[in-house]
C-alpha cells in the first residue's frame, strides 16, 4: 500500500476564496490522482498529475478552477478556486502501486463553503 | 450516465452472516475491478481487485466473483463482522497503454453489521 497524507484534513471557507490542498506521499510516485466526493455521491475524477507535465483533467473540470501542481515525485497540490457552496466536497489524492497499478487513497479534505 | 451502478445503499446483515455487496457495470471496455472500504472522515482503503481474466479472486473473508457476460461483480464478506460496518464503493477502470488509470466508482452501498 501508500502512506498518503493530506492538509488539511478539513477547512471551512467564505464563497470567493481559494483553497490549497496538499498530497504528500511516502515514496516516489510517477501518477498522482485528485477525486471530488459530493454529499451523498461517488467520488469523480477531477485530473491526474504527472510530475513534469500538465495535469489532464477531466470533463467537466478545468485548470482555471482547479489548477494543480506537481513539483516533484512525492507532492501535488489541488487548489479549488473561486470557491461556491457547490464546492462543498470532500477532496482526495490518490497514487498507483503494485503491479496491478492499484490506486490507494489519502484521508481525503473535507471543505465546507460558505 | 452511471458506467458503475451499485443498485442498493443500503445493506444490514446480522453478524456471522455473509454479506453480499452487488455491482454492475455497462461499459464493456472495463477490465479491472476494485473494491474499496470507506469508513466516515476516511479515505477510502483498498480491498480486492479481480481482473477480467479471471471470474474469482478470494482474499481471506473476502471473495469477489466477475460475471463478464452479465456486467457484474459481487464482493462476498464471510463471516460478517461488526468492524465491516462501513461504505463500499465498487470501482472499474480500462487498461490502456499506460496501465489501469481512471477509476470510475459506483455510488455506494453502506453496509451495517449487525451484533
Amino acid at each position: 500500500s501508500a502512506v498518503i497524507s493530506q492538509k488539511p484534513s478539513r477547512d471551512i471557507c467564505q464563497r470567493g476564496t481559494s483553497l490549497t490542498i496538499q498530497c504528500q506521499v511516502d515514496s516516489q510516485v510517477t501518477m498522482m490522482f485528485w477525486y471530488r466526493q459530493q454529499p451523498g455521491q461517488s467520488l469523480t475524477l477531477i485530473a491526474t498529475a504527472n510530475q513534469g507535465s500538465e495535469a489532464t483533467y477531466e470533463s467537466g473540470f478545468v485548470i482555471d478552477k482547479f489548477p494543480i501542481s506537481r513539483p516533484n515525485l512525492t507532492f501535488s497540490t489541488l487548489t479549488v478556486s473561486n470557491m461556491s457552496p457547490e464546492d462543498s466536497s470532500i477532496y482526495l489524492c490518490s497514487v498507483e502501486r503494485g503491479l496491478a497499478e492499484t490506486q490507494y487513497f489519502g484521508p481525503g479534505t473535507r471543505l465546507l463553503v460558505l | 450516465d452511471q458506467q458503475v451502478k451499485q443498485n442498493s445503499p443500503s445493506l444490514s446483515v446480522q453478524e456471522g452472516r455473509i454479506s453480499i455487496l452487488n455491482c454492475d457495470y455497462t461499459n464493456s471496455m472495463f477490465d479491472y475491478f476494485l473494491w474499496y472500504k470507506k469508513y466516515p472522515a476516511e479515505g477510502p482503503t483498498f480491498l480486492i481487485s479481480i481482473s477480467s481474466i479471471k471470474d474469482k479472486n478470494e482474499d481471506g473473508r473476502f471473495t469477489v466473483f466477475l460475471n463478464k457476460s452479465a456486467k457484474h461483480l459481487s464482493l462476498h464478506i464471510v463471516p460478517s463482522q461488526p468492524g465491516d460496518s462501513a461504505v463500499y464503493f465498487c470501482a472499474a477502470s480500462a487498461a490502456s497503454n499506460f496501465g489501469n488509470e481512471k477509476l470510475t466508482f459506483g455510488t455506494g452501498t453502506r453496509l451495517t453489521i449487525i451484533p
